[in-house]
């Protein structure tokens, strides 16, 4: 079974500093990864996917991240963080087994973007 | 284009009522999924279709039944709600291993 680890509930930043969001998984096989976004009291919005291309993915509003299969890591990073970029962050692994493309997700980390 | 929608947008029952959340999409997409969010931890799958008089269950199916008689509608049933069904429920579209897209939620409350 897939899985993923979001190693902090809570990340805090000051407003123009690096963004860094860690995200571990577990998977018998290569998996296919996402970030999403959720604003508060909003839906998902998706930031990147990894689906076995480049190991480094760009995605939406400056955010990137890089495939790690050595160290199981999908870690989200961003240069310079925004206050719009305040919100939770989920990382999530996809299952493909039995029909269907089955999303996993992990327990989020909620991004905080001071002055 | 207006995606995936979700009816109700909020909805408070009583223990022991039911109710049916829709849900629609205007993708074509085969694939369609309900999610429940609660506190900590994250999105969790309850059922999915793989297409049009499929479903399957996810992670969390006790005390929900869908149903998916139309390709472009995914229904969401609590035959006798609960209070610890009271969640945020998302329902979600896509293609095979392609990006799902998600409606803007519904939020129940079980009294």
């Amino acid at each position: 079974a897939q899985s993923v680890t979001q190693l902090d509930s809570h990340v805090s930043v000051s407003e123009g500093t690096p963004v860094l969001l860690r995200c571990n998984y577990s998977s018998s096989y290569s998996p296919s990864l996402f970030w999403y976004v959720q604003h508060p009291n909003k839906g998902l919005q998706l930031l990147l996917k990894y689906t076995s291309a480049a190991t480094l993915v760009k995605g939406i509003n400056g955010f990137e991240a890089e495939f790690k299969k050595s160290e199981t890591s999908f870690h989200l990073t961003k240069p310079s963080a925004h206050m719009s970029d305040a919100a939770e962050y989920f990382c999530v692994v996809s299952d493909l087994t039995g029909g269907g493309n089955k999303l996993t997700f992990g327990t989020g980390t909620q991004l905080k973007v001071e002055l | 284009n207006a995606g995936v929608t979700q009816t109700p947008k909020f909805r408070v029952l009583k223990t022991g009522q039911s109710m049916t959340l829709l849900c629609a999409q205007d993708m074509n997409h085969e694939y369609m999924y309900w999610y429940r969010q609660d506190p900590g931890m994250g999105l969790r799958l309850i059922h999915y279709s793989v297409g049009e008089g499929t479903t399957a269950k996810g992670e969390v199916p006790d005390g929900y039944n869908v149903s998916r008689l139309k390709k472009q509608n995914f229904l969401l049933g609590l035959e006798s709600a609960a209070p610890s069904q009271t969640s945020v429920y998302f329902c979600a579209s896509g293609s095979g291993v392609e990006t799902q897209y998600f409606g803007p939620g519904t939020r129940l409350l079980v009294l």
